[in-house]
């Protein structure tokens, strides 16, 4: 596609549910980020796919949170038994990888609202 | 744990003036910094993506300065309008292959 896109672009959702994040990358970019905004914060790193390399997963807050990423194409964000401190707005990156520039291009990102 | 700063944290300018604002990053080992402009409602758009030290950018009034050994990248807005009101985020990658650390990032507002 044109640019990186995710769905849904708003989730609410109540307290111990499960949600599933989706994030489309540009098509090529080998190299895909998951992030998060929580409310007044700055932009938290999550996760990190990069080709067939076993993923970074260091930012990942806790066990509820999980992704997978299908070789290089989309990407799914989970969240087990979402709690309030889970609100955020969650985007996605996705880069080239190749040489020294790598810019990340970013998705309209999507709001997670748990009541 | 790597740290990111960025400041100030906020400021407001008004319209027609030059501002600068600063990121810092480890100096240890350096392989690249970005930098990435972050309006309301909208997703971060890259600026500038900087790998050398003494790396000057330029993007129209925008630009930046890269000093790797003391770990710290300037942006210069020149003659602010009030388009330029965003959050600026730097963001430090210390090798190939590895993610990213933004800095909190510092919040522009140009008044009219």
């Amino acid at each position: 596609g044109a640019g990186v896109s995710q769905s849904p672009s708003n989730k609410v959702t109540e307290k111990g549910k499960d949600v599933e994040l989706r994030c489309d990358p540009i098509s090529g970019h080998t190299a895909l980020y998951w992030y998060r905004q929580r409310l007044g914060q700055g932009l938290e790193f999550l996760i990190y796919f990069q080709g067939n390399s076993a993923p970074d997963k260091s930012g990942l807050p806790s066990d509820r949170f999980s992704a997978e990423r299908t070789g290089e194409s989309v990407s799914t964000l989970t969240i087990q038994r979402t709690q309030q401190e889970d609100s955020a707005v969650y985007l996605c990156a996705s880069s080239l990888e190749r040489g020294g520039l790598n810019e990340q291009f970013f998705g309209p990102g999507t709001r997670l609202t748990v009541l | 744990i790597l740290n990111v700063e960025q400041s100030p944290q906020s400021l407001h300018v008004q319209e027609g003036d030059s501002t600068n604002f600063t990121c810092s990053f480890p100096s240890s080992n350096f392989y690249a910094l970005h930098w990435y402009r972050w309006e309301t409602a909208k997703s971060p758009e890259a600026l500038f993506v900087m790998t050398l030290n003494g790396d000057e950018k330029k993007k129209g009034r925008i630009s930046a300065t890269l000093n790797t050994k003391e770990g710290y990248s300037y942006l210069y807005i020149k003659g602010s309008q009030p388009e330029d009101s965003a959050t600026y985020l730097c963001a430090f990658r210390l090798n190939y292959g590895q993610n990213f650390v933004f800095g909190p990032g510092t919040r522009l507002s140009v008044l009219p």
